[in-house]
């Protein structure tokens, strides 16, 4: 059971706008920043959004995070085929002493 | 650029320890934390605990407390993560990855490929 909650799975069409949420406590989300890693099969995760909101350089922005109180959300506009990976939302935690908590991740399917 | 490259796979009986190094380039390794996170085959991400390169320091998750050692040999910026009284559910990808931190925002920059641990009779 994750300290975080994700949905198990999404899906969406090519050109279809798809959002991911992720869902915590005041401990992590709401006093914490939000951070969000795709993985592609058979590789390490890659970071995707950090800070709540912020891209890395690369990363297009068809990828947006947003933040409000306890709850997170990843949006993903524009889906393409290469899209398809799982997203896994991750939160340092102040009640188990600064330890990282992730959610138990999202497979997107691009149908 | 930032490489973390990690040992190759390995397969344990149970009972046994392993011991998993994950080399780091392209920056000062001292200067960032290093964090351990394993993924049970079709299963998500779990957090192991961190090591702080530049004083030893770690900071483990509870449920592998006493039977998880961080270490690292900052001559060789090498940091390695050692798990003994293997059972069959620690067969997993387990990844070092690199914190960067920006004020109070943390996050994993940084990874490295992975290394698939099996524990099989």
């Amino acid at each position: 059971q994750s300290v975080l909650t994700q949905p198990p799975s999404a899906s969406g069409t090519p050109g279809q706008r798809v959002t991911i949420s992720c869902s915590g406590s005041r401990s992590n989300i709401g006093r914490n920043s939000v951070n969000w890693y795709r993985q592609l099969p058979g590789t390490a995760p890659k970071l995707l959004i950090h800070s709540d909101y912020q891209r890395p350089s690369g990363v297009p922005d068809r990828f947006s995070g947003s933040k409000s109180g306890t709850s997170a959300s990843l949006a993903i506009s524009g889906l393409r085929s290469e899209d398809e990976a799982d997203y896994y939302c991750a939160a340092w935690d102040d009640s188990l002493n600064g330890h990282v908590v992730f959610g138990g991740g999202t497979k997107l399917s691009v149908l | 650029q930032v490489q973390l490259v990690q040992s190759g796979a390995e397969v344990k009986e149970p009972g046994a320890s392993t011991k998993i190094s994950c080399k780091a380039s392209g920056y000062t390794f001292n200067d960032y934390f290093l964090h351990w996170v394993r993924q049970a085959p079709g299963q998500g991400l779990e957090w192991m605990g961190w090591i702080n390169p530049n004083s030893g320091d770690t900071n483990y998750a509870q449920k592998f407390q006493g039977r998880v050692t961080m270490t690292r040999d900052t001559s060789i910026s090498t940091a390695y993560m050692e798990l003994g009284s293997l059972r069959s559910d620690d067969t997993a990808f387990y990844y070092c990855a690199r914190r960067y931190s920006s004020g109070w925002r943390n996050w994993f920059d940084s990874w490295g490929q992975g290394t698939l641990v099996t524990v099989s009779s």
